[in-house]
């Protein structure tokens, strides 16, 4: 079955880098793309980003541009997440997704990783 | 950017009830508007995409309605493990939104 199988819960200090992974199962990785959600604690759903699973196209949520950086590795079907700078207001819980149909008006999320907690704090 | 706002922010309702969640964007999205579920502790889930399409594998009683800025997700008769928060997403153009979120308690 498809299945996204997401890294285990870092925590960093202010000002630090994280790089969070998604290996893809159960479908050809490079026919869809990645979306990478963020949710923080006891918060709503945040678009942070996609990457095309193929190509390697990317498209950022303004407010984190500059500070992300989405990355794939079609030999391994795994996706990259990295987030630099941190900042305390980053504590979250990162998901990503399979994108169908990512960058169409059809595009929809799923499934979706069991999700990694990032936790920042000096 | 396009907002979308959902409507109540949390309900309390009974097994067996009806319930309806209103999803509106701030300007046409056509059908480009999708529906997760998010129980406790666990990732979202993918209801309804299209505005009115029945991701596999989801229960009958839940469906999607709506065009253009309105849009409407309806539970016919709410079960126990249907106690959870639903947001909706649209897909129209970047950054893809979410709704704010109506979280389902028991009555």
């Amino acid at each position: 079955q498809v299945q996204l199988v997401q890294s285990g819960a870092e925590v960093k200090k202010p000002g630090a880098s994280v790089k969070v992974s998604c290996k893809a199962s159960g479908y050809t990785f490079s026919n869809n793309g990645i979306t990478w959600v963020r949710q923080a604690p006891g918060q709503g759903l945040e678009w942070m980003g996609w990457i095309n699973g193929y190509n390697g196209d990317t498209n950022y949520a303004q407010k984190l541009q500059g500070r992300v950086t989405l990355t794939t590795d079609t030999s391994t079907s795994t996706a990259y997440l990295e987030v630099r700078s941190l900042r305390s207001d980053d504590t979250a819980f990162y998901y990503c997704a399979r994108d169908q149909f990512g960058g169409g008006h059809n595009a929809r999320f799923d499934p979706w990783g069991q999700g990694t907690l990032v936790t920042v704090s000096s | 950017d396009i907002q979308m706002t959902q409507s109540p922010s949390s309900l309390s309702a009974s097994v067996g009830d009806r319930v309806t969640i209103s999803c509106r964007a701030s300007q046409t999205i056509s059908s480009s508007l999708n529906w997760y579920q998010q129980r406790p502790g666990k990732a979202p889930k993918l209801l309804i995409y299209v505005a009115s399409s029945l991701q596999g594998g989801v229960p009958s009683r839940f469906s999607g309605s709506g065009s253009g800025t309105d849009f409407t997700l309806t539970i016919s008769s709410l079960q126990a493990e249907d106690f959870a928060t639903y947001y909706c997403q649209q897909s129209y153009s970047n950054p893809r939104t979410f709704g704010q979120g109506t979280k389902v308690e028991i009555k």
